[in-house]
């Protein structure tokens, strides 16, 4: 079956510090992957996706992602964390030939001052 | 642009009841689809749309219905709620499948 993996469940960070949310996907052919951040109460925003090209994509807010085709991952970064990056984290792959967005469990962030 | 409108925000029901959760968008977009969000799942999508008229299962269709007569709106229909139903429910819409998606705000729903 097509999925993604959030190993992590909580990730704890220093502001100011570079933060690392880590995501691995298992899909045949090639993959389709973004990342999601959800605020308490909130809806899901969309932060960034890799169709094709360049293996570090870049998108909203400062994150960006590097995708690694041998290792099958697609991990969010930030190279300074802000209090306010603290929310929810949720790695999606498109399946279902192409029609169904699986996400993955998510990863609870938490930048403390 | 109101982007994705979800009505309610909040609904109890008893177990047996029938409910109809809508969710509207004003952009436009040919896909739809309707998630729901159970702690420690991520999100789960129990029905999609690539355009009016066209409706397919997710992953969790069992106890829900969808139909999509128009670009705008993408109700979903709950036929006789169980506890097990008991979740946060997700609208979304995007341009196509592979674009990025924009989620309304939720509903939250309580099966007693």
């Amino acid at each position: 079956a097509q999925s993604v993996a959030q190993p992590e469940d909580q990730v704890n960070v220093a502001e100011g510090n570079p933060l690392t949310v880590k995501c691995t996907y298992s899909v045949s052919g090639n993959p389709y992957l973004f990342w999601y951040v959800q605020y308490p109460n909130r809806g899901l925003q969309f932060l960034l996706k890799y169709i094709t090209g360049d293996n570090l994509v870049k998108g909203s807010y400062g994150f960006e992602a590097e995708f690694n085709k041998s290792q099958t991952s697609f991990h969010l970064k930030k190279p300074s964390a802000l209090v306010s990056d603290s929310a929810l984290y949720f790695c999606a792959v498109l399946t279902g030939g192409g029609n169904k967005l699986t996400f993955g469990t998510g990863t609870q962030l938490k930048v403390e001052l | 642009n109101a982007g994705v409108t979800q009505t309610p925000k909040f609904q109890v029901l008893k177990t047996g009841q029938s409910m109809t959760l809508q969710c509207a968008q004003d952009m436009n977009h040919e896909y739809m689809s309707w998630y729901r969000q159970d702690p420690g799942m991520g999100l789960r999508l129990i029905h999609y749309s690539v355009g009016a008229g066209i409706t397919d299962q997710g992953e969790v269709p069992n106890g829900y219905n969808v139909s999509r007569s128009t670009t705008e709106d993408f109700p979903l229909r709950l036929l006789s709620a169980a506890p097990s139903q008991t979740s946060v429910y997700f609208c979304a819409s995007s341009f196509w499948q592979d674009n990025e998606q924009f989620f309304g705000p939720g509903t939250r729903l309580t099966v007693l």
